[in-house]
């Protein structure tokens, strides 16, 4: 069965420092995988995602992401990290053996920002 | 244009009672999924719906638990009667009809049985 793990409940960082939120997948075939961020009070937001091509991908609000098939990895990054990234970030993997285009989700990091 | 919108934002009921969500996907999205996520848990697949026809209800937890889709519109997710684990964030999302879509998602519905 697809899933995803985000093996830190939290991260911290310094503004202006480099970041990195973890996350690993276990598939059946290709996979797509996806970063999204919520917010407080919010619905989560696509953030960016691989489907296939270069192993770094970039996204929204200087977000970029590491695909590295053989350690079934995929790490979000940002080289200088915004009070105002603060938020609960997840990482998804879309199924595509039901059928469906159903999205699987990690349990969530909350990455904390310090000014 | 017009997001993802979900309703009420927030529902306290008790047990045993009925309540009903409801969610307005973008126009033109044939996909329309429903999700849970429970204090700190990962955010859980209930449902998917392709127009009005449900493709995968296999994250449903029981029979308790109706998704209805009318007209491939909006959808209506019903807990009845509820049971105090039902408690958590209840999110929609819709896409379009392609598997590398993202999932475009309303602000949810905090629901709380006490």
């Amino acid at each position: 069965a697809q899933s995803v793990a985000q093996p830190e409940d939290q991260v911290n960082v310094a503004e202006g420092n480099p970041l990195t939120v973890k996350c690993t997948y276990s598939v059946s075939g290709n996979p797509y995988l996806f970063w999204y961020v919520q917010y407080p009070n919010r619905g989560l937001q696509f953030l960016l995602k691989y489907i296939t091509g270069d192993n770094l991908v970039k996204g929204s609000y200087g977000f970029e992401a590491e695909f590295n098939k053989s350690q079934t990895s995929f790490h979000l990054k940002k080289p200088s990290a915004l009070v105002s990234d603060s938020a609960l970030y997840f990482c998804a993997v879309r199924d595509l053996n039901t059928g469906g285009f159903k999205t699987i989700f990690g349990a969530g990091t909350r990455l904390f920002v310090k000014a | 244009e017009a997001g993802v919108t979900q309703f009420p934002s927030h529902s306290v009921i008790e047990k045993g009672q009925t309540v009903t969500l409801r969610c307005d996907p973008i126009s033109g999205h044939d996909n329309l999924y429903w999700y849970r996520r429970v204090m700190g848990k990962e955010i859980k697949f209930l449902l998917h719906f392709v127009k009005e026809s449900k493709q995968d209800e296999s994250g449903m937890p029981n029979n308790r638990f109706l998704a209805e889709r009318t007209g491939g519109t909006y959808s209506t997710l019903k807990v009845q009667p509820a049971e105090l684990e039902d408690s958590g964030v209840y999110f929609c999302a819709s896409s379009p009809g392609t598997e590398i879509s993202p999932l475009h998602f309303g602000n949810g519905t905090r629901l709380t049985v006490t």
